[in-house]
This record gives C-alpha cells, sequence and structure tokens, in this order.
C-alpha cells in the first residue's frame, strides 16, 4: 500500500543554519505530496504541497520538489529560525485522503 | 473564514469509561476526517464521511469507536469503553470541493488513566 517514510528526528540546528529533512515515499499512480507543520499546542497546519512531478511548493521560506524518479519530497530551508522549532510531517494523498509519515521534531536553538 | 472546530481539547477520563469528541468543519466542507494521532507517531485515519455518508472506516475500532454525521455537517465520535491505548490526540479535518487539501482542527487530547 501507500506509504510515506521520513528521516527520524529530532533535528538540532542554531539559528541560521540550513536544514534539510528527507522524506520518501511508495505510491500506486500519481499522488499529490505535502508538507504539515505542527506547534507546540496546536493543530497541523499546511505548510507547502506538490501535485505533480517536478512541482516545487514553498512557502516562509521553505521549499520541496515533487521528485518521481526518486519518490522523493525532501524539505529544505535555507536559514532557520528559533520560531521554526515545532514537528513537520510529510504526507501524500490517494484520491482524496492523507497518508502521513511519523514526523520529524525539529529544534531550533538561538 | 472560520477555521475547523473541536471540543474539548483536553480530556482525562478512567478506562471502560465512555467519551466523546465534537468536531464542526469549515462551512461548505462536504468531507470530514476524524484522524488518531498516538504520541511520537503521525496521524492515522480513522473515519472519512462524505456529506453525511460513510466513504472509509476501515481503520476504525468498530467494538468501540463509533463516529455520526447528522445532517452532513457537524460530527462526534464516540470511544466506548475506553482502554489505555486509546490516549493520543484525535483530530478532525474537512476538505471541500475537488480536494486539494484537508484542513484541521486542534485536535483533542485524551488521556486514559
Amino acid at each position: 500500500g501507500n506509504s510515506v517514510t521520513q528521516m527520524e528526528g529530532p533535528v538540532t540546528l542554531s539559528e541560521e543554519a540550513f536544514l534539510t529533512i528527507n522524506c520518501t515515499y511508495t505510491a500506486t499512480g500519481y499522488p499529490s505530496l505535502f508538507w504539515y507543520v505542527q506547534y507546540p499546542g496546536e493543530g497541523l497546519q499546511l505548510l507547502l504541497k506538490a501535485t505533480k512531478a517536478d512541482d516545487k511548493g514553498s512557502n516562509k521560506g521553505f521549499e520541496a520538489t515533487y521528485r518521481k524518479e526518486t519518490t522523493s519530497f525532501h524539505l529544505e530551508k535555507g536559514s532557520v529560525q528559533v520560531s521554526d522549532s515545532a514537528v513537520y510531517f510529510c504526507a501524500l494523498s490517494d484520491t482524496d485522503k492523507l497518508i502521513f509519515g511519523t514526523g520529524t521534531r525539529l529544534q531550533v536553538f538561538p | 473564514e472560520a477555521g475547523v472546530a473541536q471540543s474539548p481539547r483536553y480530556k482525562i477520563i478512567e478506562k471502560r469509561q465512555s467519551v466523546a469528541f465534537w468536531c464542526n468543519p469549515i462551512s461548505g466542507h462536504a468531507t470530514l476526517y476524524w484522524y488518531q494521532q498516538i504520541l511520537g507517531q503521525g496521524p492515522k485515519l480513522l473515519i472519512q464521511f462524505q456529506n453525511n455518508g460513510v466513504v472509509d472506516d476501515s481503520q476504525l475500532p468498530k467494538d468501540r469507536f463509533s463516529a455520526e454525521r447528522l445532517k452532513g455537517v457537524d460530527s462526534t465520535l464516540k470511544i466506548q469503553p475506553a482502554k489505555l491505548e486509546d490516549s493520543a490526540v484525535y483530530l478532525c479535518a474537512s476538505s471541500g470541493q475537488g480536494y486539494t487539501e484537508a484542513f484541521f482542527g486542534q485536535g483533542t487530547r485524551l488521556t486514559v488513566v
């Protein structure tokens, strides 16, 4: 079945460091791919998405490119801030439901 | 635009008791989802409604969990009787026509002791 695999956390970085969180997927067909973020005590918020191969999703300085050849959707940010500390979930949608990875906790220190 | 509303935010119950959660989706959204998020894991779909009909409940433990969406708007999720392993955050989400993304509520954190 369809599934998403994320790198385990926590990822610990200093402010202004470069961030990469790896995400790979297994799917039949051509799913849409998403990154959701969960700040402490809050629900999931959509960070960015890509609906077809080679699409790049971007938001708030974060980017991810839909790579069909490597079945990946890695999340990147050039310079993280303390306020980016949260749990990040990679997800795919097959038809109209989301399948999530296990999440990666990011901790950014000043 | 108002988001997905859930209540209560927190609930602590003893095992074998019953509990109910409420969700009000974004106005006009036909599809409503209930997800279970156990600590350290990603959300897992429990049930999906399209209007007031069930589309997918394959992951719902039907011996103890039930859900309804009367009139195709609000929804309630019930657990009876609760077990310790039901401790989790229960997330409600909704999406509109021609699904492009799901919008999530803040969730209900359930602790079963």
